[in-house]
């Protein structure tokens, strides 16, 4: 079926390093796009988000990179620090039918290392 | 502005009860959405309500689960006859819009544990 997955589960980088987490969807029709940060016990935190229609969308810190060739959106965090550490989830919504809420994957748990 | 309220945040249910869950969406937000996370799991849709409108169920399990938002109050997650497998967290986020447009608020989420 589709769905949005992740390549890894788990990210490990040092602190003030730049973080680059991955997502890749299979639906081409999927025509948003959202990172979530979710810390242990709470509830996913909206982050950035992305059209179809675009490639690159930047932040405060971070950017998001959508390639609708090869269906694959990343989210890169610049000079992560510990209060980064979190799962990050992306998240897809699709025109027309089927469920009208949000598809997420399975997550990317980030590690700051001092 | 508060953001969207969940309680209880943990729950503990025997199996065989009932769990009711609830969530007051942000002010002025009509759209609720309804989640539900296993461990190391991504969020899965169950439910997208509208106030007095369940507008799309299509993640619901056909038994046991049901939801409500009605014209006054919180929407409620309701689940009859809990068992195991229906320990996880559950969370609640709400737009203004329909989430395709904007992004949705999530509250904190409730606990289910059931024993």
């Amino acid at each position: 079926g589709e769905s949005v997955g992740l390549h890894l589960p788990t990210l490990s980088v040092q602190e003030g390093d730049n973080s680059i987490i991955n997502c890749a969807y299979s639906n081409s029709a999927s025509d948003y796009f959202i990172w979530y940060k979710q810390e242990s016990g709470k509830g996913p935190q909206f982050i950035i988000d992305i059209r179809s229609n675009m490639d690159k969308r930047q932040g405060q810190r971070v950017t998001v990179l959508l390639n609708k060739t090869v269906k694959h959106l990343s989210l890169q965090i610049a000079a992560t620090q510990p209060g980064d550490s979190a799962v990050y989830f992306c998240a897809e919504t699709r025109p027309g039918g089927g469920a009208d809420g949000l598809t997420f994957g399975k997550g990317t748990h980030l590690i700051i290392q001092p | 502005n508060a953001g969207v309220m969940q309680n209880p945040r943990h729950l503990v249910r025997r199996r065989g009860q009932e769990a009711r869950l609830r969530c007051s969406p942000m002010k002025g937000h009509s759209h609720v959405y309804w989640y539900r996370q296993l461990p190391e799991e991504g969020l899965k849709f169950m439910v997208y309500l509208q106030k007095e409108n369940i507008i799309d169920e299509s993640g619901m399990p056909k038994e046991r689960f049901s939801a409500e938002f009605p014209k006054e109050g919180p929407s409620i997650l309701r689940i009859q006859q809990v068992v195991r497998g229906d320990s996880a967290a559950y969370f609640c986020a709400s737009s203004p819009r329909r989430v395709r447009n904007t992004e949705a608020f999530f509250g904190q989420g409730t606990r289910l544990t059931v024993v």
